[in-house]
């Protein structure tokens, strides 16, 4: 099955910085990968998510890129701001289970 | 619309006790899905369903676990003697389907589960 490796566990900025957190995959069949913020105590959001036919995407603040052949795929945040905190979870479509394997997730703290 | 709710929010109960928790995916969605995410850890995928086909149950960590989905809709996780070690927040989340461009998954609130 698929297995999906997530880094940094922490990550801490300045606010106005850029975070970037990076995730391999390991089933070369997976082809959606969506990323989830998650905030203490409440339900994982999604926040982008890229398809394989595609190699980066951007939503304002927000983008991911997919590299296929080397099996992984980053999150990017530009001018984080300190409401950008919070536990960010990458995942990859499990085509044998079709559900999601998720990564064990970045803890980002935008400081002020 | 309504997102995917759950209940009870919160769960205390005793070793040894069975526990039921309710799922009420997104109006629409065919499939549904368990995961169980551990104190501060990442999400560890339990069962799915897809419409009227069998479930996956190749996540479920013992013979104690059980799932249902009843009428396609609501589902029912099941723990029967609960052990300490299955204290964690069960998450539901529900897609409208698992074909390309419809695998997006909602997640609801969860439910809190702490086994004494």
């Amino acid at each position: 099955g698929e297995n999906v490796e997530q880094h940094p566990s922490t990550l801490s900025v300045q606010e106005g910085d850029s975070a970037v957190i990076k995730c391999t995959y390991s089933d070369s069949a997976s082809n959606y990968f969506p990323w989830y913020k998650q905030e203490l105590g409440k339900r994982p959001q999604l926040i982008i998510d890229i398809r394989s036919n595609v190699g980066e995407k951007k939503d304002q603040r927000i983008a991911v890129t997919l590299n296929k052949t080397a099996k992984h795929f980053s999150l990017h945040i530009t001018e984080t701001q300190p409401e950008d905190s919070a536990v960010y979870f990458c995942a990859a479509l499990d085509t044998g289970r079709r559900a999601l394997t998720f990564g064990s997730g970045t803890r980002l703290q935008v400081q002020p | 619309g309504a997102g995917v709710s759950q209940s009870p929010s919160n769960k205390v109960t005793e070793k040894g006790k069975d526990v039921e928790l309710r799922c009420d995916p997104i109006s629409g969605h065919t499939a549904l899905y368990w995961y169980r995410q551990s104190l501060g850890q990442g999400l560890e995928f339990l069962i799915y369903f897809q419409g009227n086909s069998a479930p996956d149950k190749s996540g479920l960590p013992s013979d104690r676990f059980s799932a249902e989905r009843t009428g396609g809709s609501v589902s029912t996780l099941t723990i029967q003697r609960t052990q300490q070690e299955d204290s964690a927040v069960y998450l539901c989340a529900s897609s409208l389907a698992l074909s390309r461009g419809l695998e997006t998954q909602y997640f609801g609130p969860g439910t809190r589960l702490l086994v004494l």
